[in-house]
């Protein structure tokens, strides 16, 4: 079965400080995609990246930062130097590529509260 | 690009009604996907059409329908309504079928049910 775990409900740090997302994820398939959305308080779901099971390089956009690690099944996400704007619900998602499971699943997200 | 439209954004029902809601995908994107997401079962996938043709379905009852048309604008339809089926229901467009491709949300439909 495919799952997503995002152990942290609620995350509050103050403005400038650093955070990380945490994401493990459960599949069989050995091909598969792992996202990570942005829902501020408007609901509208925002695309933030796609890694696929093949690529176990981190990268690095701005602020943002990804590290995927297929040995421990996690793909987490940091933000550094975290902003006002950061605050929404953040999802990882997982969506397998041929296999049984062909639809995208979310785990249960992480609503960062940014402080000022 | 425009983005992803849903209309209406806010609907209010009653139990046993039925409902329509609508998604237009970004133009040129063939694939509609459509999630509910609710407090307590969090986002959930309902079914994805590419091509006028539904390709995958999530685990939802028969009252759960939808259909596409041929200028990928989609439909989702919930028929006798229950107080559970209270929800944001979201619709994400895709140039390609499968969910594994990048996916753009719109705003999505708040439906409650009284």
């Amino acid at each position: 079965a495919q799952k997503v775990t995002q152990a942290q409900t609620e995350i509050s740090v103050v403005e400038k400080e650093d955070v990380t997302l945490d994401c493990v994820y459960e599949t069989r398939d050995t091909t598969y995609y792992l996202f990570w959305y942005k829902q501020p308080p408007s609901g509208e779901l925002v695309f933030l990246i796609r890694r696929n099971s093949f690529d176990e390089q981190n990268e690095i956009s701005g602020r943002y930062s990804w590290n995927f690690q297929k040995s421990t099944s996690s793909f987490n996400f940091t933000i550094t130097a975290s902003q006002v704007v950061d605050s929404a619900v953040y999802f990882c998602a997982l969506a397998g590529y041929g296999g049984a499971t062909n639809k995208l699943i979310f785990g249960t997200g992480t609503l960062l509260a940014v402080q000022p | 690009k425009a983005g992803v439209t849903q209309t209406p954004r806010y609907l209010i029902k009653t139990r046993g009604q039925q409902v329509t809601l609508s998604c237009s995908p970004i133009s040129g994107h063939r694939s509609v996907s459509w999630y509910q997401q609710t407090p307590g079962q969090g986002l959930q996938f309902l079914f994805e059409y590419f091509s006028e043709t539904q390709r995958n379905k999530g685990n939802f009852p028969g009252r759960f329908s939808g259909r596409q048309f041929s200028n990928s604008r989609s439909e989702m339809n919930v028929s006798t309504l229950e107080l559970g089926d209270s929800a944001l229901y979201l619709c994400a467009s895709s140039s390609g079928q499968g969910p594994y491709n990048e996916q753009f949300f719109g705003p999505g439909t708040r439906l409650t049910v009284l």
